[in-house]
């Protein structure tokens, strides 16, 4: 069965230290790989995305995420945390008819 | 640009009831999709409408659950009767192209008690 993983419920980093959110997934052909965010109260928000081409995607707030297809990760990242960084992270990944199959949800807190 | 709006954006309604979520897409996105986020769990999909037609229904959980969009604009999510395991957050999107980012509602939480 196609899935995509998040192993971490929760990340705590430092502020203006850097921060990794781990996603691992097991898709067939080409992955399209896709990272949102919910702050509190808010919907989902789209933050990049890989469709093909460059293994280092750029993405809104300063994050950027890293595609390695012999790991089959897509881990993201962000150099220097901010405190409203704090947020619940989403790695998906698009599968048959177009429906995204989902993490778990990675919850980040950024620790003054 | 008005985004994906979504009412209400909380319901708490007694078993046995029934609940109607609303959606609003993006204007002029044929793709509309919903999503549900029972606690603790994965999102998952719901059902994918591309204009007025249902594409894939295949998360709907049950005969509980119907959803519409009538002239393949805004969408509505029918739950009844409810039950307690229904209780999560329903999102809504929508995108133009199929394999694009999909831009979200804020969603709706409902609460069956």
């Amino acid at each position: 069965a196609q899935s995509v993983a998040q192993p971490e419920d929760q990340v705590n980093v430092a502020e203006g230290n850097p921060l990794t959110v781990k996603c691992t997934y097991s898709v067939s052909g080409n992955p399209y790989l896709f990272w949102y965010v919910q702050y509190p109260n808010r919907g989902l928000q789209f933050l990049l995305k890989y469709i093909t081409g460059d293994n280092l995607v750029k993405g809104s707030y300063g994050f950027e995420a890293e595609f390695n297809k012999s790991q089959t990760s897509f881990h993201l990242k962000k150099p220097s945390a901010l405190v409203s960084d704090s947020a619940l992270y989403f790695c998906a990944a698009p599968v048959s008819n177009r429906k995204l199959i989902w993490g778990l949800g990675t919850s980040l807190a950024v620790n003054p | 640009e008005a985004g994906v709006t979504q009412f209400p954006s909380h319901s708490v309604i007694e078993k046995g009831q029934t609940v109607t979520l609303r959606c609003d897409p993006i204007s002029g996105h044929d793709n509309l999709y919903w999503y549900r986020r029972v606690m603790g769990k994965e999102i998952k999909f719901l059902l994918h409408f591309v204009k007025e037609s249902k594409q894939d229904e295949s998360g709907m959980p049950n005969n509980r659950f119907l959803a519409e969009r009538t002239g393949g604009t805004y969408s509505t999510l029918k739950v009844q009767p409810a039950e307690l395991e229904d209780s999560g957050v329903y999102f809504c999107a929508s995108n133009q192209q199929e394999n694009t980012e999909a831009f979200f509602g804020q969603g709706t939480r409902l609460t069956v008690v």
